[in-house]
């Protein structure tokens, strides 16, 4: 089964950049969503096909795909990004949604 | 807006089976599959399967198969989930999501609440 790999944890001081990574087989090929989740909370799509940002997710907030790594990048990161991450897409092989491990993301 | 409002928390035994309710509302309900995606405590997103109200075809992760049933009632606009053979493994909060525009490769683009099992 297809598997996306994320680093369980990266931390950032506060106004500089995170980035979140997940890694795959051939994700240049595949279609990339991520989904913010706050602790006791459903998840929020932030980005979707690969690198399209849904109405009120602030601009700060952007992704990129490169060889077989896709990329959540944060700008000027604020406490409240403070949350876990996770990357999703759809494995054409198996007809799955597969979701990443999830990164968390802390706020120093 | 769109909202999907599930049933509230389960205690169940092992061996027992549960179903979860997810009514959608601010939408045409028939429109979007429904998938559901579970979340046992500290672990990360778990896809179960999708099933679309049109038609009640579905799909299931085939960790699932054989113990997992995709249903909907269009009338009142509300998806089911049923899990059978209940284990302590299976203890989650178990949510509904919609899939977006664009098909199998869409995103889940709004999500319900999340609906707390207990197997004990």
């Amino acid at each position: 089964s297809y598997v996306l790999t994320q680093p369980p944890s990266v931390s950032v001081a506060p106004g500089k950049t995170a980035t979140i990574a997940c890694g795959g087989n051939n994700i240049g090929g595949k279609i990339v969503h991520w989904y913010q989740q706050k602790p006791g909370q459903a998840p929020v799509l932030v980005i979707f096909y690969d690198s399209d940002r849904p109405s009120g997710i602030p601009e700060r907030f952007s992704g990129s795909k490169s060889g077989n790594t896709a990329t959540l990048t944060i700008s000027g990161v604020e406490a409240g990004d403070e949350a876990d991450y996770y990357c999703q897409v759809w494995d054409s092989s198996s007809d799955h949604r597969v979701f990443g491990g999830g990164t968390k993301l802390t706020v120093l | 807006q769109v909202q999907l409002v599930q049933s509230g928390a389960e205690v169940k035994k092992p061996g027992a089976s549960v179903k979860v309710s997810c009514k959608a509302s601010g939408y045409i309900f028939i429109s979007y599959d429904i998938n559901w995606v579970r979340q046992a405590t500290g672990q990360g997103l778990e896809w179960m399967g999708w099933m679309n109200p049109t038609n009640d075809n579905s799909g299931y992760a085939q960790k699932f198969q054989g113990r997992i049933t995709l249903t909907s009632n269009p009338s009142i606009s509300t998806a089911y989930m049923e899990l059978s053979s209940l284990t302590s493994d299976d203890t989650a909060v178990y949510f509904c999501a919609r899939l977006g525009v664009g098909g199998v490769i869409a995103p889940f683009d709004d999500w319900g609440q999340g609906t707390q099992v207990t197997v004990s």
